[in-house]
């Protein structure tokens, strides 16, 4: 299957500080992204639709202003959580949509803890 | 919108026996629904999926079965291996675009 990779793998900062998440489709391009959260034990729950050239679109309940997506190339969208507090910590995960194989792929996840 | 309900939510086989989880969905719009595996600490790996132009698909040892009017499917595992000890997911949407995730199923092979 197609491959999607999401970088840093796990990060640790400091409550305050802004932690960006970089999300890559590395054999296809991707016009539309994905972020979810996941809680330890639980399903995966969609934060935005991110979509290239365009503004993110936030499911109900996501602040647009702590978590800023940016999907600037049709292999790259990026998440900024802004001003990060322990309550944010979570694992957070990418998908891409491809287009012709009609499928959504998913990134390995970005494990964030904020202390 | 689509609710996606899945069970069970644990699973415990024998290795080499058969491992069935169902889900079912609401809105009859929905026409991609695949099945992902996670283990743990790592993302959804995509095993599976079906559109709802056919009813059934198989993959070695996994098939999914599809029944529209009754608006539920089905991942369907033979010859279960300890390394298909994880944690699976249904889904459901329109054209691949928002997933609506079931809520998963922990499902461990016994050696």
């Amino acid at each position: 299957g197609a491959v999607v990779s999401q970088h840093p793998s796990r990060v640790i900062c400091k409550s305050g500080t802004s932690v960006k998440i970089e999300c890559r489709s590395l054999d296809f391009q991707a016009t539309t992204m994905f972020w979810y959260r996941q809680f330890p034990k639980q399903s995966l729950m969609l934060m935005a639709t991110s979509n290239e050239g365009s503004k993110a679109t936030y499911e109900q309940g996501v602040e647009k202003d702590k978590f800023l997506i940016n999907h600037a190339s049709l292999t790259l969208s990026t998440l900024t959580v802004t001003s990060a507090h322990p309550e944010d910590s979570s694992f957070y995960i990418c998908s891409a949509r491809d287009v012709p194989r009609e499928t959504q792929y998913f990134g390995p996840g970005t494990r964030l803890l904020v202390l | 919108g689509e609710n996606v309900e899945q069970h069970p939510s644990t699973l415990s086989v024998q290795e080499g026996d058969s491992a069935v989880i169902k889900c079912t969905y609401s809105d009859s719009a929905s026409n991609y629904f695949p099945w992902y595996k996670q283990e743990l600490g790592k993302g959804p790996q995509l095993i599976i999926d079906i559109r709802s132009n056919v009813g059934e698909k198989k993959d070695q040892r996994i098939a999914v079965t599809l029944n529209k009017t009754a608006k539920h499917f089905s991942l369907h595992i033979t010859e279960t291996q300890p390394e298909d000890s994880a944690v699976y997911f249904c889904a459901a949407s329109l054209g691949a675009n928002n997933l609506f995730f079931g809520t998963g199923t922990r499902l461990t092979v016994i050696p």
